[in-house]
């Protein structure tokens, strides 16, 4: 039962525009949301977070928004860079465990 | 550098085998996290260790066992390897118990492959 869902595989911008990639969960007991970043042959990267209580948090280029009626959660990348190609995983947590995504693979083209 | 460590980077064995993942945290973190990312899957938590001690289970098969150590490395053992194993097995750590206001910071992974 996959309780985090990436229903975008993939996603192609040009270099400069928005890149948005969108989430959806199932379990309302979700309190914490993080956007992972990973690059072949690395592990995941910490990329930014947003609690339950707060529904957008920002920093620098990334932007995340949470709409907990809709039980959505999407990540802004503005502008995009060339460098911001890699996959994205969006995860959420109850308690000590975490639920991922099964990824989107953004292609930021030059 | 997340300040994580896993070895080894690859491990090739045979159905029925056994075998063993380690993993050092960052410096100074308590918890680690075990996820297994088979292909096209996102990641499945495992289990979690807080300070030597099992503080969290998700989907890991009786086959597969965890535990940290007092230096806070942790293994994780998979036994009797079926070919639906193979997969990329990644640890992270945190300095929280508190999963909902921890970051969790990943190790680069141990690819297995079960032939």
């Amino acid at each position: 039962d996959q309780q985090v869902k990436q229903n975008s595989p993939s996603l192609s911008v040009q270099e400069g525009r928005i890149s948005i990639l969108n989430c959806d969960y199932t379990n309302s007991m979700f309190d914490y949301f993080l956007w992972y970043k990973k690059y072949p042959a690395e592990g995941p990267t910490f990329l930014i977070s947003i609690s339950s209580i707060k529904d957008k948090n920002e920093d620098g280029r990334f932007t995340v928004f949470l709409n907990k009626s809709a039980k959505h959660l999407s990540l802004h990348i503005v502008p995009s860079q060339p460098g911001d190609s890699a996959v994205y995983f969006c995860a959420a947590s109850a308690g000590n465990q975490f639920y991922f995504g099964t990824g989107t693979s953004l292609t930021v083209i030059p | 550098d997340s300040g994580v460590t896993q070895t080894p980077k690859h491990l090739i064995t045979a159905t029925g085998q056994r075998v063993t993942l380690r993993c050092s945290p960052r410096s100074g973190d308590l918890s680690v996290y075990w996820y297994q990312q088979s292909l096209d899957q996102g990641l499945q938590f495992l289990i979690q260790y807080y300070n030597g001690e099992e503080r969290a289970k998700g989907n890991i098969l009786e086959r597969f066992s965890a535990q940290q150590f007092p230096d806070l490395h942790s293994e994780l053992n998979l036994s009797s390897l079926e070919l639906g194993d193979s997969a990329l097995y990644f640890c992270a750590s945190s300095d929280l118990t508190s999963g909902g206001a921890s970051t969790q910071y990943f190790g680069p992974g141990t690819r297995l492959t079960v032939l």
